[in-house]
């Protein structure tokens, strides 16, 4: 099993340009997660769903959006990329049995200037 | 509402000596408390958690963990670090409301020095 898999691992964009963070993991799990890291802050949670077709907002959703169609892949769509958006990416997944209990993909490090 | 204290930013220890890094939790009901690591540029790898039952808790690498309620605490602790162990350290709780969310604290940075 590869686990979370997450590409590119690297970008930097310029303002206000779009991109599309991929997402999927192997791991048959229903739930899955994006969260984002900031320098000495701990991670934050931007969107998550816990099932294909269902989606719903974290704590820091603006700027950002998601889709869920299929139970192995959740992007992550920003769209009018801003410098507050600079940060690491991280998605993760976890199953309904294993309460809590998240895997984590590597990140994706973006930087917007 | 959840939430999670690390209260230690930075913490250096020499190779060979004990580790505790703090971590203390908002939580109605009993909590499911997770704490897991990052190396540099990598995820983060689960360490240990707590659902239920014995407060002691032992993990991978070996890392243990206890369970104080009443001191609303959930401390990591190793008996001797090696240098490898130099990472982040986050401490997380679970929501039980249904959607698996965990809620992090802010992390501790831990420099291991020869």
């Amino acid at each position: 099993n590869a686990g979370v898999t997450q590409t590119p691992k690297f970008r930097i964009l310029k303002i206000g340009q779009s991109m599309t963070l991929q997402c999927t993991q192997d791991m048959n799990h229903n739930y899955m997660y994006w969260y984002r890291q900031d320098p000495g802050m701990g991670l934050k949670l931007i969107y998550y769903s816990v099932g294909a077709g269902i989606t719903d907002k974290g704590e820091v959703p603006n700027g950002y959006n998601v889709s869920r169609s299929t139970t192995e892949d959740f992007p992550l769509r920003l769209e009018l990329a801003a410098p507050s958006q600079t940060s690491v990416y991280f998605c993760a997944s976890s199953s309904r049995q294993f309460l809590n209990e998240q895997y984590f993909g590597p990140g994706t490090r973006l930087t917007v200037t | 509402a959840q939430s999670v204290t690390q209260p230690d930013i930075h913490i250096t220890v020499s190779e060979g000596a004990s580790l505790e890094l703090r971590c203390n939790y908002s939580y109605g009901a009993t909590p499911y408390l997770f704490w897991y690591v990052q190396s540099p540029g990598q995820g983060l790898q689960l360490l240990l958690k707590y659902f239920s039952g014995d407060t002691l808790v032992q993990g991978i690498k070996g890392f243990e963990a206890e369970f104080k309620r009443s001191q609303s605490s959930f401390n990591l602790r190793k008996p001797s670090v090696h240098w490898s162990d130099a990472a982040e350290y986050f401490c997380a709780v679970g929501d039980q409301t249904g959607a698996n969310n965990l809620f992090f604290g802010t992390g501790t940075r831990l420099t291991v020095i020869p």
